[in-house]
Order: C-alpha cells, then sequence, then structure tokens
C-alpha cells in the first residue's frame, strides 16, 4: 500500500503566485516525521521543511509553509510568491518510528513568467 | 556549508559487472542512508546503516547490494552482477540523528547516474 500520495503530477502556476502541493500520507503509527523536498533538473534532493506529528504549529520555513492536518492525514505544501526557480520535481516524504523515509510520486511545478 | 559528496556523477557498466558507488557523509553524521531512482520515477529507499551495521533495508536491497563503511569517511554501495533494471540514480544521504521525533533531515548528495547497458 501507497504510505505517501501525491495526486497531482504536474502543476501550473503564475510567477509571484501562491501554490499549494497535495500530500496525503497513511500510517497507523502515532508518531511520525513529515518533509518535502525539492529537486530541480539538476538533480540533487533539497530539503526544505519539516513537520512532526506532535507539533501544533503549521511549519513554516521562509516562502514555504506546509498545511498540516492530521485527522485528514495530509501535509499539504504552500509556495507563496513563486519564482521561476521555484520550477522543479516536489517530493513529500514520511518518517515513522522504525522505518526511514519513504517518498511520494512527485509533483512536477511549473512556474510560469 | 558541509554536505554529502558522491563520485562518480555518472557510471556506465556493462550489464553482469560489479559497479561500487561512493559516498563521503557529512562528518558528524552518524547515520547514512541509499536510495535509488529510477528515470521519471519517486526516490526509493534502500537501506540505512548506523553503528558500522545496516539498521534497515528495502525489498529492493536484494543480495546482490551490499553496503560497507570502509574507513572513517566514507560510505559505499556495491552492486553485484549488474542488471539492465538496476540503471537509476543512487542517492546516498546522512543525518546526524535518527528517530522520529528528529527535526534534522536526511541530507543527500547529488547522485550517482548509473547507466548499466
Amino acid at each position: 500500500a501507497q504510505k505517501i500520495t501525491q495526486t497531482q503530477p504536474g502543476m501550473f502556476v503564475q510567477e509571484k503566485e501562491a501554490v499549494t502541493l497535495d500530500c496525503t500520507y497513511d500510517t497507523s503509527d502515532q508518531s511520525y516525521g513529515l518533509f518535502w523536498y525539492k529537486q530541480p533538473s539538476s538533480g540533487e534532493m533539497i530539503f526544505l521543511i519539516y513537520q512532526g506529528s506532535y507539533d501544533e504549529q503549521n511549519a513554516t520555513e521562509g516562502r514555504y509553509s506546509l498545511n498540516f492536518q492530521k485527522a485528514r492525514k495530509s501535509a499539504n505544501l504552500v509556495i507563496s510568491a513563486s519564482q521561476l526557480g521555484d520550477s522543479a520535481m516536489y517530493f513529500c516524504a514520511m518518517r515513522e518510528e522504525h522505518n526511514d523515509m519513504r517518498f511520494g510520486a512527485g509533483t512536477r511545478l511549473t512556474v510560469k513568467p | 556549508e558541509p554536505e554529502v559528496t558522491q563520485t562518480p556523477s555518472h557510471q556506465v557498466t556493462q550489464m553482469g559487472q560489479e559497479v561500487i558507488l561512493r559516498c563521503v557523509p557529512i562528518s558528524n553524521h552518524l547515520y547514512f542512508y541509499w536510495y535509488r531512482q529510477i528515470l521519471g520515477q519517486k526516490v526509493e529507499f534502500l537501506v540505512s546503516f548506523y553503528n558500522n551495521e545496516i539498521s534497515e533495508k528495502s525489498e529492493i536491497f536484494d543480495d546482490q547490494f551490499s553496503v560497507e563503511r570502509p574507513d572513517g569517511s566514507n560510505f559505499t554501495l556495491k552492486i553485484r552482477s549488474t542488471k539492465l533494471e538496476d540503471s537509476a540514480m543512487y542517492f546516498c544521504a546522512s543525518s546526524e540523528i535518527a528517530g522520529v521525533f528528529s527535526n534534522q533531515p536526511q541530507h543527500f548528495g547529488d547522485g550517482t547516474r548509473l547507466s548499466i547497458l
């Protein structure tokens, strides 16, 4: 069964607008961590943001914020004021109590000028 | 900023040959990982390594694969008798600590693109 589901294979956003990338997860653990990584066309994996399952506040890192809805098991990434350099693949990942990270299939974001 | 270094950036190997992918994790990190990404697909966990032994491995990590930390700095992934389907980007990652409460991310290297002919 898929642990991490990213239902948007591709997304377009106009430069300077905000965009939300969806991520839902499946776990029976009470304790887990959620991560978002960016993968530009050059291929490297860049850590963006982390949310712990017990964190009461949504995580924020600059223009990135994580809309964490625990009851719905969703951890959507919000990118505000999109820039051309934000065009990349975005992967949601989860780390459970005894497991290492599992990644979703990714969403390809294209920022249009 | 310290980073994970992987060599080579691109490896081309004949099917059936052995290949060793090399990684230098961040120096104060204790946990090491290998991931694989087949072209156009998601990143898949292979193995994690801590205290000189494998702590977890996925179903992909079969007897064909092995990992080693031969000295204090390198972390290697060996693939014996490579197959065409081993062609992928292989990422090494490291983290200072692990555990579900850790907000410390795994830092990824830039990857080695392995092409099996």
